[in-house]
């Protein structure tokens, strides 16, 4: 069975202020994929982010970066200097070859960046 | 170009009509997904097609939930019988395969609202 966790049902935090999102996942396969969406008040889901299982290393996208730590299965996602358009719903996912490419969403993490 | 187009973007039904949502994939996908967000929930899979067939429909919720796909193009999920637990958004994503190499590019989903 898989399963995704975001622990943080909702985050608050002003203009600027840096803040990570959390997610644990469980799998008991060897190769897999992690996902961060993004879903804007827009409702459409925005792909950030695809990592694979044997790739560890941290990535750092502009003011996006993401802490994949298989000891612990997580996937952390964080946003620097956050801005009031960094405001959605983000959602981490997991997808394994055994689960045939479906992909299992955490219930997600409300973001709201006040100005 | 365009991306994944849902329609309608909003769909109230009485108890026990039944209901077709619709689902314009990014042209030359040839994976197209079904998923459903039910309020304070996460996302959760409904059925996934390959070209015109459904390999995988272990996540219809029940035999009242049905999709088809022709032309390895549009597809339709067909509720019948709708129910008050039905109401949800329905989200429809198309990929280019299916496979770890292709994002899921989602449409801004269906409301459904059963009453």
């Amino acid at each position: 069975a898989q399963k995704v966790t975001q622990a943080q049902t909702e985050i608050s935090v002003v203009e600027k202020e840096d803040v990570t999102l959390d997610c644990v996942y469980e799998t008991r396969d060897t190769t897999y994929y992690l996902f961060w969406y993004k879903q804007p008040p827009s409702g459409e889901l925005v792909f950030l982010i695809r990592r694979n299982s044997f790739d560890e290393q941290n990535e750092i996208s502009g003011r996006y970066s993401w802490n994949f730590q298989k000891s612990t299965s997580s996937f952390n996602f964080t946003i620097t200097a956050s801005q009031v358009v960094d405001s959605a719903v983000y959602f981490c996912a997991l997808e394994s070859n055994n689960a045939g490419n479906m992909l299992t969403f955490g219930g997600g993490t409300r973001l709201m960046v006040k100005p | 170009g365009a991306g994944v187009s849902q329609s309608p973007s909003n769909k109230v039904t009485e108890k026990g009509k039944d209901v077709e949502l619709r689902c314009d994939p990014i042209s030359g996908h040839t994976a197209l997904y079904w998923y459903r967000q039910s309020l304070g929930q996460g996302l959760e899979f409904l059925i996934y097609f390959q070209g015109n067939s459904a390999p995988d429909k272990s996540g219809l919720p029940s035999d009242r939930f049905s999709a088809e796909r022709t032309g390895g193009s549009v597809s339709t999920l067909t509720i019948q019988r709708t129910q008050q637990e039905d109401s949800a958004v329905y989200l429809c994503a198309s990929s280019f395969v299916r496979g770890y190499n292709s994002p899921l590019h989602f449409g801004n989903g269906t409301r459904l609202t059963v009453t």
